[in-house]
């Protein structure tokens, strides 16, 4: 079975300011995706960026990009140029051999004014 | 554009009633996907379908059961339900399997 452990329960930046928030996860899959998820308050589940394991290169969306490092089974996310509306509840995914998405615990991240 | 749609969005129940939750998916999508999230929990996955049979299974209490119909839809049947079963239920929709999953708005369940 597979694990995902998001190590920051909570962060806090000003806005304008770039933030990184971590994802490890451990599977002995070769083939898989991962995820990062938003949930603001409305409690709605919003897709982030997505990653293929089997390509190298970092997925980019807009302020959103990830590092992903597969022999450490890394994932982190940035965000760059930080919202007010950014403020949420980010989850980490996995999903390899089973259909089910796997997450991590979540990060609270704060927006400050 | 169509986004998965999850009715009821609220749900009262007393202890040991029965509860269904629907969920209609985005047009063509042909696999569903449902999960719990507890208060202050991340989502658990519950159970899957693809193509109107049962795909996979996650932690899906025996007391639960769900189907998909032929418009694809899908409805959580729960039945004896706990206090423990308050919760947001969430489901989920992909073009095909092992696809970006994108959730509906959720079912808030409560049981008093």
């Amino acid at each position: 079975a597979q694990t995902v452990t998001q190590s920051q329960p909570e962060m806090s930046v000003q806005e304008a300011e770039t933030v990184t928030l971590s994802c490890t996860y451990d599977t002995s899959e070769n083939n898989y995706y991962l995820f990062w998820y938003k949930q603001p308050p409305s409690r709605q589940m919003i897709l982030v960026i997505r990653q293929e394991a089997y390509k190298q290169q970092n997925a980019t969306e807009n302020r959103f990009s990830v590092n992903f490092q597969k022999a450490a089974k890394s994932f982190s996310l940035k965000i760059s140029d930080s919202q007010l509306g950014d403020t949420a509840m980010y989850f980490c995914a996995f999903e390899g051999g089973a259909d089910g998405l796997t997450f991590g615990k979540g990060t609270h991240l704060i927006i400050q004014p | 554009a169509a986004g998965v749609i999850q009715s009821p969005r609220h749900l009262i129940k007393e202890k040991r009633e029965t509860a269904t939750l629907k969920c209609y998916p985005i047009p063509r999508h042909d696999t569903v996907y449902w999960y719990q999230q507890g208060p202050g929990q991340d989502p658990q996955f519950l159970i899957s379908f693809y193509e109107k049979m049962q795909s996979d299974k996650g932690s899906i209490p025996d007391r639960f059961s769900a189907q998909q119909f032929s418009d694809y839809h899908s409805e959580l049947n729960m039945s004896s339900l706990e206090l423990g079963d308050s919760a947001l239920y969430f489901c989920a929709s992909t073009l095909r399997r092992r696809d970006t999953q994108y959730f509906g708005p959720g079912t808030r369940l409560t049981v008093l």
